[in-house]
């Protein structure tokens, strides 16, 4: 079945530091995949997206590429701030999932950004 | 514009009794989505409806319940409360359901069963 894996946090970095958080998926044909964000006492927000194979998704200084040979969608950003203290869920729409914009949740990562 | 609303944001209920979560949505978007997410788990879809009078399951329907009478309105219905169904709630909207139109999410209800 079609399935989201993030890496585990928290992710605690200094502010400036680069952040990687692995995001591979397990999915049928070609899915549309999603970075979304959850701000403290806030609900999830659209951070960026990708339709297609090699697609560069990017929104805020985060980026994320489409890469269909190792099924990933890995979120990048050179340097945080601690306003980026949140938590980070990867998503995949699978092709043909139904009429009703299905969305396959991974288990979120926590980002902690000190001063 | 308020976007997607919910009430309560807290509430704990004992075994046995029932609630109803309430939603809504100003931006007059067809779909509308009910999740619910456990502790180290990503979000699972409950129930979906697709306009007003529309409704249909998702991944995790049992034990619950949902209403769609007007485009703005998607409550969500806990008739007999278990302990398993203690987790944070999510509403969210799309306009259309292409991944193109985002589905907009509401800040979310935490609920505990004891």
């Amino acid at each position: 079945g079609n399935s989201v894996t993030q890496m585990e946090g928290p992710v605690t970095l200094s502010e400036e530091a680069f952040l990687t958080i692995n995001c591979t998926y397990t999915a049928t044909g070609y899915p549309s995949l999603f970075w979304y964000v959850q701000y403290p006492g806030e609900g999830l927000q659209l951070l960026l997206k990708a339709t297609k194979a090699d697609d560069k998704g990017s929104n805020k200084g985060f980026e994320a590429t489409y890469r269909k040979e190792t099924t990933s969608f890995h979120l990048e950003k050179g340097s945080v701030q601690v306003s980026d203290s949140a938590v980070y869920f990867c998503a995949l729409k699978a092709a043909g999932s139904g009429g009703y914009n299905k969305l396959i949740f991974g288990a979120g990562t926590r980002l902690a950004v000190h001063p | 514009n308020a976007g997607v609303t919910q009430t309560p944001k807290f509430r704990i209920l004992k075994i046995g009794q029932s609630m109803t979560l309430q939603c809504t949505q100003d931006m007059n978007h067809n779909y509308m989505y009910w999740y619910r997410q456990d502790p180290g788990m990503g979000l699972k879809l409950i129930y979906y409806s697709v306009g007003a009078g529309i409704t249909d399951k998702g991944e995790v329907p049992n034990g619950y319940n949902v209403s769609r009478s007007t485009t703005e309105d998607f409550p969500l219905r806990l008739e007999l409360a278990a302990p398993s169904q203690t987790s944070v709630y999510f509403c969210a909207s799309s306009l259309l359901p292409d991944p193109t139109y985002e589905q907009y999410f509401g800040p979310g209800t935490r609920l505990t069963v004891t």
